[in-house]
């Protein structure tokens, strides 16, 4: 199984501000993926992260709030930018293996 | 079109004592697997369990189990002998054509 760690772990931002999260996988995965969740809800995916090209946004989410970079097969990065209390969630990381999907510790990011 | 459901908000179960915790969803596709995650108050997010729709046998890892009725579309989480440590949220999600549907979540609480 794959051991996922993200950066930081949690973040007190101000408002216009932008933050950029890290994931790292110990393995060279295929997929990787972005969700969020907001307080008291289920997870959102935000985007898969595509190794050498653009990312592939769901719906409601854009790269111009949310850019993402994959440069290799074990690293991801996801900005939150322009921050607003709303974007106050817990980020996590994401890669697939065989019969499961194994997520990162998650980023608490608190937007004042 | 492909949904997961999660109709407990809320289960609070003595300690030792076994829970059930329901799932039900919804796809056209023959191919599809179901998956149990815990989350505590620390947000990771915790692979429990397994179960594919070709799999003749519910799946088991230690106390948990999945009560998979195919027919029903149903997925339940069974714990035995409830401990302590597994109050926190528990997810039901679904991969299908390649995405993953999370449903709302469970939060138990265990009752020394």
């Amino acid at each position: 199984s794959a051991v996922i760690s993200q950066k930081p772990s949690r973040d007190i931002c101000q408002r216009g501000t932008s933050l950029t999260i890290q994931c790292q996988v110990d393995s060279q995965v295929t997929m990787m993926f972005w969700y969020r969740q907001q307080p008291g809800q289920s997870l959102t995916l935000i985007a898969t992260a595509n190794q050498g090209s653009e990312a592939t946004y769901e719906s409601g989410f854009v790269i111009d709030k949310f850019p993402i970079s994959r440069p290799n097969l074990t690293f991801s990065t996801l900005t939150v930018s322009n921050m607003s209390p709303e974007d106050s969630s817990i980020y996590l990381c994401s890669s697939l293996g065989n019969n499961e999907q194994f997520f990162g510790p998650g980023t608490r990011l608190t937007v004042l | 079109a492909q949904k997961i459901t999660q109709t407990q908000p809320g289960m609070f179960v003595q300690e030792k004592e076994a829970v059930t915790l329901d799932c039900t969803y919804d796809t056209s596709d023959p191919s599809y697997g179901l998956f149990w995650y815990k989350q505590p108050s620390s947000g990771e997010m915790i692979f429990l369990i397994y179960q594919g729709s070709y799999d003749q046998q519910n799946a088991t890892e230690g106390r948990y189990s999945l009560n998979f009725q195919k027919a029903r579309k149903s997925a339940n989480l069974v714990i035995s002998a409830s401990q302590l440590g597994d109050s926190a949220m528990y997810f039901c999600a679904m991969r299908v054509l390649g995405e993953f549907y999370f449903g709302t979540g469970t939060s138990l609480t265990v009752i020394p």
